[in-house]
């Protein structure tokens, strides 16, 4: 079925440094893919999105870029602030229907 | 432009007893997804509802209903609670777009 695999946490870094987490997918389709925030005590927000292969979504400095021929949507944001604190997560959906989730990774930025 | 709403925020309920969450969809959606997401892991699909049917389902058990009502809004059942349904529910909607918008969620602890 429809997978999403993403980089196990938790993942601490000092701020301003550079944060990438890995994601990777199985779709028997051509899947659109996100990357949803969590910040702590509230729900999802989206952060990014691309729906086709060699998109890039970008938002609040943080992008992603699909890449088919890697089934990969890895997130990258070049200076973090401590802000940033929260649980990302990597999700893909093939039709209108249901969002298959990544486990999350955690981030914690320190000042 | 009020997003998703979700009542009650948290919830105590007894194994055994019955429950039911309400969610209240982003103005213009008339989709509505349920998912669970218990502690440390990513949400899981629970079902979709669309023009008060339902349209998708996950792998959850028949004590999981739902509804949807002429406004859009929306009501998730769970019967026989056990310990294993605590855990934060997640109410989305869209309208025939991949992107699914999150409300902030019911808590839900079965003791």
């Amino acid at each position: 079925g429809d997978s999403v695999t993403q980089m196990e946490g938790p993942v601490t870094l000092s701020e301003e440094a550079f944060l990438t987490i890995n994601c990777t997918y199985t779709a028997t389709g051509y899947p659109s893919l996100f990357w949803y925030v969590q910040y702590p005590g509230e729900g999802l927000q989206l952060l990014l999105k691309a729906t086709k292969a060699d998109d890039k979504g970008s938002n609040k400095g943080f992008e992603a870029t699909y890449r088919k021929e890697t089934t990969s949507f890895h997130l990258e944001k070049g200076s973090v602030q401590v802000s940033d604190s929260a649980v990302y997560f990597c999700a893909l959906v093939i039709s209108y229907y249901k969002l298959s989730f990544g486990a999350g990774t955690t981030v914690t930025v320190r000042a | 432009d009020a997003g998703v709403t979700q009542s009650p925020t948290h919830l105590i309920k007894t194994r055994g007893q019955q429950v039911t969450l309400r969610c209240s969809p982003k103005s213009g959606h008339d989709t509505v997804s349920w998912y669970q997401q218990a502690l440390g892991q990513g949400p899981q699909f629970i079902f979709q509802y669309y023009e008060e049917e339902e349209r998708q389902r996950g792998n959850f058990p028949d004590r999981f209903s739902g509804h949807q009502f002429p406004n859009y809004s929306s009501e998730l059942n769970v019967n026989a609670l056990l310990l294993g349904d605590s855990a934060l529910y997640l109410c989305a909607s869209s309208s025939l777009t991949y992107e699914q918008y999150f409300g902030p969620g019911t808590r839900l602890t079965v003791t």
